[in-house]
Formats: C-alpha cells, sequence, structure tokens
C-alpha cells in the first residue's frame, strides 16, 4: 500500500495556540486530501476536503476560520488548528487520495489535546 | 444522513479464540462496505471490503459478508492470535466517491495468550 506520514504523533498545547499538522504521501501524488477527526467513543468524521491548488470544502458545522487546510502541493497538506480550545482535543487522521473511484489511504493520526 | 454503528469494545480474546464484532449501516443506495484495522503507531489499513449484495470480503482469515437485509457487515475471524489485536472500523463509501468514507466508531481488540 501507499506510504502516508503524518506527524506530530501526539501534541498538547495551551488554549489560545495554533497547532499545526503535516500529512505526506510519501510514493503517490494526492490529488485529494481528506481530513477527519474523532472524539472519544465516536465515529471517525470527515471535516473537510481539499483539491491540489484549490480551497478546501468543509462539512457542516466545521469552521473553516478555524480549522484552516493548505494543500499546495500533491505531496503535502496541513491542517491547522488556531486559536485552539479545550473542545478542539481530538484524534485527527488525514487521508491523500489519488482520485474518486481510488482506495483511501490514511496517516497515523495525532492526538490533539489542548489545556 | 448515512451512519455505520459498530459493537463498542473493548473486545478482549483469548488466542485461537473465534471473533466477531457487528457492524450495520444505514444508507440511502447501495454503498460498498470496508473493515479498516489499525494497529498501534500505525494509519489505518484496508482489511476486506465488498461491493454488492451477498459479496463477501476476506483477508488474512477474516471474512465479512455484506447482508443488504439485514444492512450488516460482520467480521468474524474464527481464530484470532496475538498480532490481530488492534483497532477495527467499518466503513461505507459510495461509488465514485470510494476515498471518501464513512466510519463507524470502531472496536479495540485486545488478544491475549
Amino acid at each position: 500500500g501507499a506510504v502516508v506520514s503524518q506527524h506530530p504523533s501526539r501534541v498538547i498545547c495551551k488554549s489560545g495556540t495554533s497547532v499545526k499538522i503535516e500529512c505526506r504521501s510519501l510514493d503517490f501524488q494526492a490529488t485529494t486530501m481528506f481530513w477527519y477527526r474523532q472524539f472519544p467513543k465516536k465515529s471517525l468524521m470527515l471535516m473537510a476536503t481539499s483539491n491540489e491548488g484549490s480551497k478546501a470544502t468543509y462539512e457542516q458545522g466545521v469552521e473553516k476560520d478555524k480549522f484552516l487546510i493548505n494543500h499546495a502541493s500533491l505531496t503535502l497538506s496541513t491542517l491547522t488548528v488556531t486559536s485552539a480550545h479545550p473542545e478542539d482535543s481530538s484524534f485527527y487522521i488525514c487521508s491523500p487520495s489519488q482520485g474518486s473511484g481510488t482506495e483511501a489511504f490514511f496517516g497515523q493520526g495525532t492526538r490533539l489535546t489542548v489545556v | 444522513g448515512d451512519s455505520v454503528t459498530q459493537m463498542e469494545g473493548p473486545v478482549t480474546l483469548s488466542e485461537e479464540a473465534f471473533l466477531t464484532i457487528n457492524c450495520t449501516y444505514t444508507a440511502t443506495g447501495y454503498p460498498s462496505l470496508f473493515w479498516y484495522v489499525q494497529y498501534p503507531g500505525e494509519g489505518l489499513q484496508l482489511l476486506l471490503k465488498a461491493t454488492k449484495a451477498d459479496d463477501k470480503g476476506s483477508n488474512k482469515g477474516f471474512e465479512a459478508t455484506y447482508r443488504k437485509e439485514t444492512t450488516s457487515f460482520h467480521l468474524e475471524k474464527g481464530s484470532v492470535q496475538v498480532s490481530d489485536s488492534a483497532v477495527y472500523f467499518c466503513a461505507l463509501s459510495f461509488p465514485g466517491t470510494a476515498s471518501k468514507l464513512t466510519f463507524g466508531t470502531g472496536t479495540r481488540l485486545q488478544v491475549t495468550l
């Protein structure tokens, strides 16, 4: 399968600060990037979808100004949680894709804790 | 909207025990169904899938059958190993959007000697 690198795997930050999560597809070009998050005992929920070079599309209820997604290249996408609050504490997973109809691949996930 | 419901874990089994992890779904239309596995420290990996009713997906001794009448896709393995300890996610997607998935909550499996 494809190699995906997501980091950091864990991060603890203070309320009000910003955190950047990186996701790299190491051996394929990701034209599309999906970002998911999972709250304790809840499903993995899609947050946003981005296509390389375009603005991300956010799911209902996800604040685009809080969760900034950059997908400037075919191998790198970043998710920045701005002005983080304790309720943003969650598990975030990236899923780069070569396009509709192809298999999904996933990063290792980032456990964010905001204190 | 579409949703996937999995049994809550953790599930703790002794090695060589029989495993069942239940998964049911709600969807309009005819989704493809998947089981993903996440080993400690790694990303989710596709374990098996089924794209239409009565299809059986299988891999590494795991099996799941797409049951349209009961909207289920239960995961089974006849004899688990310690190395099967992981988190298992049931998911669905629709044709043309295979990379965009709707997941269940995940079920943690712990296998002991």
